[in-house]
């Protein structure tokens, strides 16, 4: 399975643009970005995901580098509601026995000050 | 529309008894996975099942662990004998077919003393 690479932890200031980075170099054509974030004690949420273009939600940007090797969330103004552990995933989209597979890494550790 | 609905949302179970634990989907959803998340680490997969199916097991410690989807729809999760070291918070998500969002539970929190 294509792994995914994060920081463990980053800071931000509310109402500052946050830029969570993520690696994955050896994802293959078939495999999605997907990025989810976890709040405290609750399950984890979907937050965006995409393949090659640059995609945005009214939560969030995903921002994919032309190689595919690396993405980027962005945050456009960080609220003390977006604490929280973000995780970059590969969820592939063929068959085999990856298909549909969503692995979770350890993920990043946003704390946001006020 | 209506979320995933786990339960029980807390238990506290003795070393070697058995537990287990639901999860209803949400509806028309085909894809549904069982996670176990010890506590300061990521979720961990533990089943994935397609309808009725299982897609990949290969993280669920058979021996003590059981899962079921009959119909394919609603699901449980058992453990039996428990050991200390399932304590943990286990969830349980469904998606559509495709290229879709995961939708997570509230997970049930398991204690085993």
């Amino acid at each position: 399975d294509a792994k995914t690479t994060q920081p463990n932890s980053m800071e931000s200031n509310e109402e500052e643009p946050v830029h969570l980075p993520c690696n994955h170099s050896t994802i293959s054509g078939t495999d999605y970005i997907h990025w989810y974030r976890q709040l405290p004690s609750q399950g984890p949420e979907y937050v965006i995901h995409g393949l090659t273009s640059n995609v945005n939600n009214r939560m969030a940007s995903l921002a994919i580098a032309e190689d595919r090797k690396s993405s980027t969330l962005i945050l456009h103004r960080a609220t003390l509601r977006d604490a929280a552990v973000y995780y970059c995933i590969l969820l592939r989209n063929a068959g085999g026995t990856s298909y549909g597979k969503l692995t979770f890494g350890q993920g990043t550790i946003l704390t946001v000050h006020p | 529309e209506a979320g995933v609905a786990q339960s029980p949302r807390y238990k506290i179970i003795e070393k070697r008894q058995s537990v287990a634990f639901w999860c209803n989907p949400i509806s028309g959803h085909a894809t549904l996975y069982w996670y176990q998340q010890i506590l300061g680490q990521g979720p961990k997969l533990l089943i994935q099942f397609q309808n009725n199916g299982v897609v990949d097991d290969s993280q669920l410690p058979k021996d003590r662990f059981s899962a079921e989807r009959l119909k394919g729809v609603d699901s449980t999760l058992k453990i039996q004998p428990a050991k200390l070291e399932d304590s943990a918070v286990y969830l349980c998500a469904s998606r559509r077919t495709g290229v879709t969002e995961a939708f997570f539970g509230q997970g049930t929190r398991l204690t085993v003393v």
